[in-house]
């Protein structure tokens, strides 16, 4: 297993300003990913990060939005840019384990946009 | 979409065994079952998994139909820390682009005292 450290657990930010999460592993790992849970629903997810490379985001997220950092193998930021209130969810990074597709989750970042 | 099945909502009541049924009527042969549940402002939490044989680790026990299309989770004797979302996840084995999960609503289990 792997255990997973993020930053900030929770937030308030005004509409129109970025809020840079963290996400810390306790091992290195190759694949990380960033999803959204908006309120009441289930998980989405925004992209898949390998270090070394441009994040792959999936349809209806955009980098100009959502820019992601993989400066290392333990170490990844997910950025919500020009905040609208409809950003207002959780925000959560998982790991793939080794060798097996199980995915193990930090405890989520949850984000008030005002 | 998700490729999964659950009932909404479930109600237990403390030290009963939970059963939480899962419909997976499209599964392909090389896809896996798994589950996972997400107790109040926490993240996802895996529990088990499993390709065509009943499964049991120390969270719960995993039945999974002859025919594949249908399994259910078990916990044996839930208790009150059980209540919480739980998934149902049908997906490959294997790494790169296969690890995307496709998350359903899932089924919130509330165990009653």
């Amino acid at each position: 297993s792997a255990v997973i450290s993020q930053k900030p657990s929770r937030d308030i930010c005004q509409r129109g300003t970025s809020l840079t999460i963290q996400c810390q592993v306790d091992s290195q790992v190759t694949m990380m990913f960033w999803y959204r849970q908006q309120p009441g629903q289930s998980l989405t997810l925004i992209a898949t990060a390998n270090q070394g490379s441009e994040a792959t985001y999936e349809s209806g997220f955009v980098i100009d939005k959502f820019p992601i950092s993989r400066p290392n193998l333990t170490f990844s930021t997910l950025t919500v840019s020009n905040m609208s209130p409809e950003d207002s969810s959780i925000y959560l990074c998982s790991v793939g384990g080794q060798g097996v597709n199980i995915q193990y989750f930090g405890a989520g970042t949850r984000l008030s946009v005002l | 979409d998700a490729k999964t099945t659950q009932p909404p909502s479930m109600d237990c009541a403390e030290g009963r065994a939970a059963n939480l049924p899962c419909n997976h009527s499209t599964i392909s042969g090389n896809e896996y079952v798994y589950w996972y549940r997400q107790i109040h402002s926490q993240g996802p939490q895996y529990i088990i998994h499993g390709l065509k044989n009943n499964e049991t680790n120390e969270m719960a026990s995993l039945i999974i139909t002859e025919d594949r299309k249908s399994s259910t989770l078990i916990l044996p004797h839930a208790t009150l820390r059980d209540t919480a979302v739980y998934y149902c996840i049908v997906y490959p084995p294997g790494g790169g682009n296969n690890r995307k999960l496709i998350w359903g609503l899932g089924t919130s289990l509330a165990v009653n005292p």
